[in-house]
């Protein structure tokens, strides 16, 4: 079971580049990495996954170094409504748990 | 989120009885979870299925029970409800096994109460 190490918070403000890292040092060799945002009174909504390297979506980037003890969520140019808990993920069926995440506050 | 729903979506129930809530998809996803999410908890699995009659625990399922007879259906029950109970569980479902190459579909939420 990967747990995963996330910042609580995080402040930023519209147009500013977000990069939110997660620490998984127990990884295990066929888990995913995946990123989920969640709004008040909402389910999490899934962002982005990868294994390795570099993936870019519409929405964001993650960046997973070589040994994949830890990955980046970047949120490039962000704006109000981006104001969310952001998840990240690894693990298999029946061991996917959340962590706390991080509250990602955008401000003005 | 299209494809799942979640019912009732509130429901108010006092202490020592019965609840059953309901999570239906229509994505023929395999895989349907139910987590329950508290303040300083963030989402903690309680059930997850793999398959019709298929189900097995999570981190937090005592005091629940779920069934799944068929694949669009998970329900999730409190057989006897205790305030401690009293949270918002959200119902999930994956097509593949756990998240590899796919990711989890939430649906809107179930705000329970227990009064």
């Amino acid at each position: 079971l990967a747990k995963t190490t996330q910042p609580i918070s995080m402040d930023s403000y519209e147009g500013q580049e977000v990069n939110i890292t997660c620490s998984h040092n127990n990884i295990a060799t066929n888990d995913y990495i995946t990123w989920y945002q969640q709004f008040p009174s909402q389910g999490p909504r899934f962002i982005i996954q990868g294994y390795k390297t570099k993936v870019t979506n519409e929405v964001a980037s993650l960046f997973i170094p070589a040994d994949r003890k830890s990955s980046t969520l970047s949120l490039p140019r962000v704006s109000l409504s981006d104001t969310a808990v952001y998840y990240c993920l690894v693990g298999e069926v029946g061991d996917m748990r959340f962590g706390a995440g991080t509250r990602l506050t955008v401000k003005p | 989120d299209a494809g799942i729903t979640q019912s009732p979506r509130h429901k108010v129930t006092e202490t020592g009885t019965p609840v059953t809530l309901r999570c239906h998809q229509t994505e023929n996803h395999r895989y349907m979870y139910w987590y329950r999410q508290d303040p300083g908890h963030g989402l903690r699995l309680i059930h997850y299925s793999y398959g019709v009659k298929d189900t097995d625990k999570g981190e937090v399922s005592d005091g629940y029970s779920v069934s799944r007879s068929k694949t669009e259906d998970f329900l999730l029950t409190l057989e006897s409800a205790t305030s401690s109970q009293t949270s918002v569980y959200f119902c999930a479902i994956s097509g593949g096994r756990g998240q590899t190459n796919y990711g989890y579909t939430f649906g809107s939420g179930t705000r329970l109460t227990v009064v």
